[in-house]
C-alpha cells in the first residue's frame, strides 16, 4: 500500500529563512502527491499537488515542491519564511487508479521566529 | 459558492453513546469522504460516498458507518463510542475521480470528545 514519510514531526525556521519540509513516499506506481496546511482548529487546505506532469510544483503561498523519482521524495520548499506560514503541513498521497483515498504523514509543524 | 460545512463544530459525549456529524458538500461534488485525524497525527480515512453508497473503507470497524442523501450531504455515525475514538472528523467533498483525481474540499471538522 501506499504510504508517506514526514521527517521531523517540529521544524523551526527564523523569517525570511529557507523553509524545507520533508516528505518520502512509498508506492509501487506513479503516484499523485500533495500538500496540506492546516491551521489551528480548521480544516485542511490543499498547498500544492503533482498529478504527473511537470516535476517541479508550484502552489500557493510561495511554496513548491519537487518530484524525485529517483530519491523517491516530494519535499516541500519557500525561499522565504513569513511569520503567517505557521502551522501544520501535510504530505499526502494517491495512487493513480486507486481512488480518490487520500493517505497522509503525521505532519510536521512549522514555527517561524523573529 | 458554499464551501464544505460541518456540524457541530465541538461535541462531548461518554463512552458508549452514539454519535452523528453532519456534512454539507460544496455546491456540484457528489462524492464525500470522511476522515479521522487523532491528536498530533494525520488524518486517516474511514469511508468515501459516491451517488448515495459506499465507495471505499479504511480499516475502521463497522461501528463506523455514513450515509449520503440525495442532495449529497452526509452523515457518519459511530456507535459504541470509545475513548480513542476522541478526534477531529474532517469531510471532504470533490467530484467523483473516475480512477484519476479531483481535488477533495476539506470543512473545517467537527471535534469529538468523548469522556
Amino acid at each position: 500500500a501506499q504510504s508517506v514519510t514526514q521527517l521531523g514531526s517540529h521544524v523551526s525556521v527564523s523569517e525570511g529563512a529557507l523553509v524545507l519540509l520533508r516528505c518520502n513516499y512509498s508506492s509501487s506506481v506513479p503516484p499523485y502527491l500533495f500538500w496540506y496546511v492546516q491551521y489551528p482548529n480548521q480544516g485542511l487546505q490543499l498547498l500544492l499537488k503533482y498529478t504527473s506532469a511537470a516535476t517541479l510544483v508550484k502552489g500557493i503561498n510561495g511554496f513548491e515542491a519537487e518530484f524525485k523519482k529517483s530519491e523517491t521524495s516530494f519535499h516541500l520548499t519557500k525561499p522565504s519564511a513569513h511569520m503567517s506560514d505557521a502551522a501544520e503541513y501535510f504530505c499526502a498521497v494517491i495512487n493513480t487508479g486507486g481512488g480518490n483515498k487520500l493517505t497522509f504523514g503525521t505532519g510536521t509543524q512549522l514555527k517561524v521566529e523573529l | 459558492e458554499t464551501g464544505v460545512t460541518q456540524s457541530p463544530t465541538h461535541l462531548i459525549k461518554t463512552r458508549g453513546q452514539q454519535v452523528t456529524l453532519r456534512c454539507s458538500s460544496q455546491s456540484g461534488h457528489n462524492t464525500v469522504s470522511w476522515y479521522q485525524q487523532a491528536l498530533g497525527q494525520g488524518p486517516q480515512f474511514i469511508f468515501q460516498y459516491y451517488r448515495e453508497e459506499e465507495n471505499g473503507r479504511g480499516n475502521f470497524p463497522p461501528r463506523f458507518s455514513g450515509l449520503q442523501f440525495p442532495n449529497y450531504s452526509s452523515e457518519l455515525n459511530v456507535n459504541a463510542l470509545e475513548l480513542d475514538d476522541s478526534a477531529l472528523y474532517l469531510c471532504a467533498s470533490s467530484l467523483p475521480s473516475g480512477g484519476g483525481y479531483n481535488e477533495q474540499f476539506f470543512g473545517p471538522g467537527t471535534r469529538l470528545t468523548v469522556l
